[in-house]
């Protein structure tokens, strides 16, 4: 079983839905869960970032985090064509300076 | 405040040839990263460098070198460059283990 789990999509949703992008982990030690969106030929920019569990709201993104689960959700209310890219989950753990752990990403199109 | 910048932003390089992929930052964060990225196999990180001075391998290290003789630059070396490592690669740092991670905007590289 890979460490994190990402359905790759392509998800193809409505202007206006509310999107859903999820990640599922193995490792019981993560406590820090980021999301990053990536635009097409751009570098990965951090959207948010949570500590252990609960959620976090941010404009129209909240972040959600089920450590009992081992699940992780960004939610995006309100989908504009400009949400319109690829999102990635990432976590690691509390010990050391451990790199990031990444999902493979989940490919969105808003559509007009 | 650039943040991370990489050079260049495409190269062409003919197989067998030495390259180094430039990265800075002006953000003063300990720890430092290099990743490749291609279709369907998501971020996969190459080296990083916890802090200045030290180094270590991750996933894919094998064909490049890394080094950090201070805190702000970390070059990514292709000794003898082959086709399998045409990718998009970026730089990215992060400010110890509790810290978000920040990416450059990447370097596209086409090994002939």
């Amino acid at each position: 079983q890979k460490e994190v789990e990402q359905d790759p999509g392509p998800l193809s949703v409505p202007e206006g839905a509310i999107v859903s992008l999820n990640c599922t982990y193995s490792n019981s030690a993560f406590q820090y869960f980021m999301w990053y969106r990536q635009y097409s030929r751009k570098g990965p920019e951090l959207l948010m970032y949570t500590y252990s569990s609960g959620n976090k709201e941010d404009g129209r993104f909240t972040a959600q985090v089920d450590k009992s689960s081992k699940y992780i959700s960004l939610f995006i209310r309100d989908s504009q064509p400009s949400d319109s890219a690829t999102y990635l989950c990432a976590m690691s753990g509390f010990s050391g300076n451990t790199p990031l752990v990444f999902g493979k990403g989940t490919r969105l199109s808003v559509i007009a | 405040i650039a943040g991370i910048t990489q050079a260049p932003t495409s190269q062409i390089l003919a197989a067998g040839r030495r390259m180094t992929l430039r990265c800075t930052q002006d953000m003063r964060h300990n720890a430092m990263y290099w990743y490749r990225q291609d279709l369907g196999l998501g971020l996969r990180l190459i080296h990083y460098s916890n802090t200045a001075g030290t180094t270590g391998k991750g996933e894919v290290p094998d064909g490049y070198s890394v080094s950090r003789a201070n805190t702000d630059d970390f070059p990514l070396t292709l000794a003898s460059a082959v086709p399998s490592q045409t990718s998009v690669y970026f730089c990215a740092n992060r400010q110890g283990a509790k810290g978000e991670q920040y990416f450059g905007p990447g370097t596209r590289l086409t090994v002939t």
